[in-house]
């Protein structure tokens, strides 16, 4: 059965400082997403990520997957409140059928 | 992006009934699911609606307890059946436009139910 686990599930952090989620999955998977949900909100895509090696930034966020190691990371740069919210990594589990498999979440809290 | 609406966006239901969710996408779509959140967790794959033919159920998840239709492309109903205070959670609708690279999975708002 995959597992998806997101390390840490609570991160309180002050604005200005850096900070990175990891994303770990148990199966083997080249497509993993990762989401933002605001309390109350639905689901906003962030990033898509398709390869090895891939790697997206924007604004304060960068997303990052390395296949080998079955790890996806989300790095924030510099907080900012705005970016308190619950992120979510997800995996395609079937080889684009976009079937996920949804992450543990990480709720953020961006300290003013 | 697809546009995703979704109705009702809360109740409060009785237990024991049955509610219908509606999800309309403003444009046809290839791929349509059903994903659950309970408080304060993750999202779990309930389904992938089909069009025209039966939802492709995951496990722990059944038929006569979630129904779901999708009877075109932009369109699909879930309902919750014989509801009990564990069925309380949202409700998020998402589609796909299709399989080409980059392409990922859009949510609708979510129907915030609570059982009684």
């Amino acid at each position: 059965e995959l597992k998806v686990e997101q390390n840490p599930l609570f991160l309180s952090m002050q604005e200005g400082k850096n900070y990175t989620i990891y994303c770990n999955y148990s199966t083997t998977s080249d497509r993993l997403y990762w989401y933002r949900q605001d309390p109350g909100k639905s689901l906003e895509s962030l990033f898509v990520l398709l390869s090895n090696g891939a790697v997206k930034q924007e604004g304060r966020l960068m997303a990052s997957l390395d296949t080998k190691a079955r790890l996806s990371t989300l790095h924030i740069t510099a907080a900012v409140h705005d970016l308190s919210a619950t992120y979510f990594c997800a995996v395609d589990t079937s080889g684009g059928t976009y079937k996920y498999i949804f992450g543990t979440g990480t709720r953020l809290k961006v300290l003013a | 992006s697809a546009v995703i609406s979704q109705k009702p966006s809360r109740d409060i239901c009785q237990r024991g009934t049955s509610l219908t969710i509606q999800c309309q996408v403003d444009s046809q779509v290839t791929m349509m699911f059903w994903y659950r959140q309970q408080p304060g967790q993750s999202l779990t794959l309930i389904a992938t609606a089909n069009q025209g033919s039966e939802a492709t159920y995951e496990s722990g998840f059944v038929i006569d307890k979630f129904p779901i239709s999708r009877p075109n492309l932009t369109f699909s109903t879930l309902t919750v059946s014989n509801m009990s205070p564990e069925d309380s959670s949202i409700y998020l609708c998402s589609a796909s436009e299709g399989q080409g690279i980059g392409n990922t999975i859009y949510f609708g708002e979510g129907s915030w139910l609570t059982v009684v």
